[in-house]
C-alpha cells in the first residue's frame, strides 16, 4: 500500500502564483488533514477534512482554500502564494475520531520568493 | 489554540540517556502522545500515555506524566544514532478530531 502521497515533493513558486498541492491516500480514511510545519512552531493544522464534501478550518487557514470531492483525495489550494507560506506541508488521513494516530504523507516543500 | 511547549534542541552522546519535555496546557487531555519524526518524513506516532497514569515503558522509551504540573516527558536510554529525529508532543483536541502538536525538539547523537 502506498499510504499517503503528496504531489508535488518541491516547489518553487513565485509571489501571487496560485498552486494545488495533492493529497491521496488509500487506507479509506474518513479523515485528512493539511498541516505546515515552520521551524520552532510545529505543525499547525491549516484545514481537515472528517468526510468526503466536507472541510473545517483549523489553526492557520487564511490564505489556502481545501476540497475534499473524493473519499480519497484532498486538495490544498494557494490562490495568490506569499513569501509567508513558504513552509514544508504534510498531509495525513486518520479513522475517525483517530487523529493522534494519524498517518503522514512524506511532505512538500513549498518555496515562494 | 492550545499551546503546547518544548524546548527546540538536545544534543547527546550515543550510549547516554535522552530527556524531552514538553509542557502542555489543556488538564483535560485523556491522552498525550509523543511522535517521532525523521529527517525528510512525516510524524509516527511513537508513543502514549493514558492521563491516569504517571508513567508508561516501552523497550527503550519511558514517558512519565506530571498533571499536576502538565508536564510530559520522553526518555530515551541507551541513546542510538538511529534516534536523531524531531520528537513532538501532542495532545487531542476538537474532541479527538484533530491533535495539537508542540513545537518539537530536534534530538542530536552524537557517535
Amino acid at each position: 500500500n502506498a499510504g499517503v502521497t503528496q504531489t508535488p515533493k518541491f516547489r518553487v513558486l513565485k509571489t501571487g502564483q496560485s498552486m494545488t498541492l495533492l493529497c491521496a491516500q488509500d487506507m479509506n480514511h474518513e479523515y485528512m488533514y493539511w498541516y505546515r510545519q515552520d521551524p520552532g512552531m510545529g505543525l499547525r493544522l491549516i484545514h481537515y477534512s472528517v468526510g468526503e464534501g466536507t472541510t473545517a478550518k483549523g489553526e492557520v487557514p487564511d490564505g489556502y482554500n481545501v476540497s475534499r470531492l473524493k473519499k480519497q483525495n484532498f486538495l490544498l489550494g494557494l490562490e495568490s502564494a506569499a513569501p509567508s507560506q513558504t513552509s514544508v506541508y504534510f498531509c495525513a488521513s486518520s479513522y475517525p475520531g483517530a487523529a493522534a494516530e494519524a498517518f503522514f504523507g512524506q511532505g512538500t516543500r513549498l518555496t515562494v520568493v | 489554540g492550545e499551546d503546547v511547549e518544548q524546548s527546540l534542541f538536545l544534543s547527546v552522546r550515543e550510549g547516554d540517556s535522552s530527556v524531552i519535555n514538553c509542557t502542555y496546557t489543556d488538564s483535560s487531555s485523556t491522552y498525550l502522545y509523543w511522535y517521532k519524526q525523521e529527517p525528510g518524513a512525516g510524524l509516527q506516532l511513537l508513543t502514549y500515555i493514558f492521563s491516569n497514569m504517571d508513567m508508561k515503558q516501552d523497550q527503550r522509551l519511558t514517558v512519565l506524566l506530571n498533571k499536576k504540573d502538565k508536564h510530559l516527558s520522553l526518555r530515551i536510554a541507551d541513546t542510538q544514532t538511529g534516534d536523531s529525529a524531531i520528537y513532538f508532543c501532542a495532545e487531542p483536541s476538537g474532541g479527538y478530531q484533530k491533535v495539537t502538536f508542540g513545537t518539537g525538539t530536534k534530538l542530536q547523537v552524537i557517535p
